[in-house]
């Protein structure tokens, strides 16, 4: 069965650097986009990037644009989540999914992994 | 990328019909059949419900059924239970983003 296992947060100092892994298994991984979807603590649910099933392209949401970063190894089964800069707002957690039952639904999702940014 | 606008809160007695609502816009809604349903638990990982508007994931119960009109969807539950009590989200995607509505906490009396 599809699985997301996603791992990397932890608390952070403002203005640092983290890099958030979603390791997959249970599916043919080059062949779907992963999403990163974000969610502060009592907050909805904010979307935060996509990545195509073959990494050439790439979107974010206007509030993270120029610094986050997605990619992916496909030899790794592996899609990262790089932030840069971080803020005490960014504090949330985050889940990577996968698009399915169509290319336009985030169907499947892992547990999270919790980012906490604090000096 | 605006969010889309459901209620905060809905609630209902067991048994029960409720309805949630999710307003957009002809830019979002309005535009796309591409509108899912999320129901989360505390501390737990978002769950679809449904999506393309009408269609269940398998494994979802009946109860759950969708509906669209012009830039507004809903989620109807009928015959509501005690452990539907959870917070619902829709979401819209649009071309290359996802956009999301701002949740709503369904209580069940």
């Amino acid at each position: 069965q599809v699985q997301l296992v996603e791992s990397g947060g932890g608390v952070v100092q403002p203005g640092r650097s983290l890099r958030l892994s979603c390791a997959a298994s249970g599916f043919t991984f080059s062949n779907y986009g992963i999403q990163w979807v974000r969610q502060a603590p009592g907050k909805g649910l904010e979307w935060v990037a996509h990545i195509w099933y073959d990494g050439w392209n790439k979107y974010y949401a206007d509030s993270v644009k120029g610094r986050f970063t997605i990619s992916r190894d496909n030899s790794r089964n592996t899609v990262y989540l790089q932030i840069y800069s971080l803020r005490v707002e960014d504090t949330a957690m985050y889940y990577c999914a996968r698009v399915g039952p169509t290319v336009t639904t985030v169907g499947y999702w892992g547990q999270g992994t919790l980012v906490t940014v604090s000096s | 990328q605006s969010a889309l606008t459901q209620p905060a809160s809905v609630s209902g007695s067991p048994g029960q019909s409720i309805t949630i609502s999710c307003t957009g816009s002809s830019s979002d809604v309005g535009s796309s059949d591409s509108l899912s349903w999320y129901q989360q638990h505390p501390g737990k990982a978002p769950k679809l419900v449904i999506y393309d508007v009408t269609k269940r994931p398998s494994g979802v119960s009946d109860r759950f059924s969708g509906s669209k009109s012009a830039n507004a969807a809903s989620l109807t539950i009928s015959g509501l239970q005690a452990e539907d009590e959870a917070n619902y989200y829709c979401s819209s995607y649009t071309e290359t983003i996802v956009v999301f509505g701002g949740g709503t906490k369904l209580t069940v009396l």
